[in-house]
């Protein structure tokens, strides 16, 4: 099981940006795959988790609204998306993986994508 | 949402020292609880899943134990590896979240 995430990004507040986990060594499909964010020197935060088969997915009521998840199974991709970022979104973000259902522990992460908002 | 604690929030040792950390839900969580280890610079890696199952290809010197809403991570004989941060993360219901975290650094 690997999970390669996009480079680091430097963007200006009120730009867009979709960072991309691609996943590899198993079926995509078959495995919830979720987001979470780190901020610089906190802690972790768990974001929301998508589906691949359906797209089903479950926001963080703190990131409802705030970002976007999506996957294109065709390339076993997942993306964390936003449309209009802001200083705060400053943070490294991983995607990982559930290793069983819905309500599951995650057992393989991305390597981390450090996203960093300033004017 | 489930809130969960963490003590110490810190904690300097030796290397060969016993070593526990202990997590806090605010609800009963049965045993939908994972342990994680964070090193500086690098993602977090799963350590113990469902309270006290130990992760393939983690030490044994890492047990856990608890259920409901009390928990603990205990390290027996601490290495230089295991200077870290260490989470623990509830996933009884949504949304998932984590404790602050426990950070081992060398006495």
């Amino acid at each position: 099981v690997q999970l390669v995430q996009s480079g680091a990004e430097v963007k200006k507040p009120g730009e867009s940006l979709k960072i991309s986990c691609k996943a590899s060594g198993y079926t995509f499909t078959n495995y919830w795959i979720g987001w979470v964010r780190q901020m610089p020197g906190k802690g972790l935060e768990w974001m929301g988790i998508i589906y691949p088969l359906d797209s089903d997915i479950t926001y963080s009521p703190s990131f409802q609204g705030q970002v976007t998840i999506s996957v294109d199974k065709s390339i076993s991709t997942a993306y964390l998306q936003w449309r209009s970022l802001k200083a705060s979104d400053t943070a490294m973000y991983y995607c990982a993986r559930l290793a069983t259902s819905s309500t599951s522990w995650s057992d393989s992460w991305g390597q981390g994508t450090l996203v960093t908002v300033s004017s | 949402a489930i809130w969960m604690t963490q003590s110490p929030s810190s904690l300097s040792a030796s290397t060969g020292d016993r070593v526990t950390i202990t997590c806090r839900a605010s609800q009963d969580i049965s045993s939908y609880l994972g342990w994680y280890q964070q090193k500086p610079g690098k993602a977090p890696e799963l350590l113990i899943y469902a309270a006290s199952t130990l992760q393939s290809g983690v030490p044994s010197r890492f047990s856990g134990s608890g259920s409901g809403t009390d928990f603990t991570l205990t390290i027996s004989c601490l290495q230089s590896e295991d200077f870290a941060t260490y989470y623990c993360q509830q996933y009884y219901s949504y949304p998932f979240t984590f404790g602050p975290g426990t950070k081992v650094d060398i006495k």
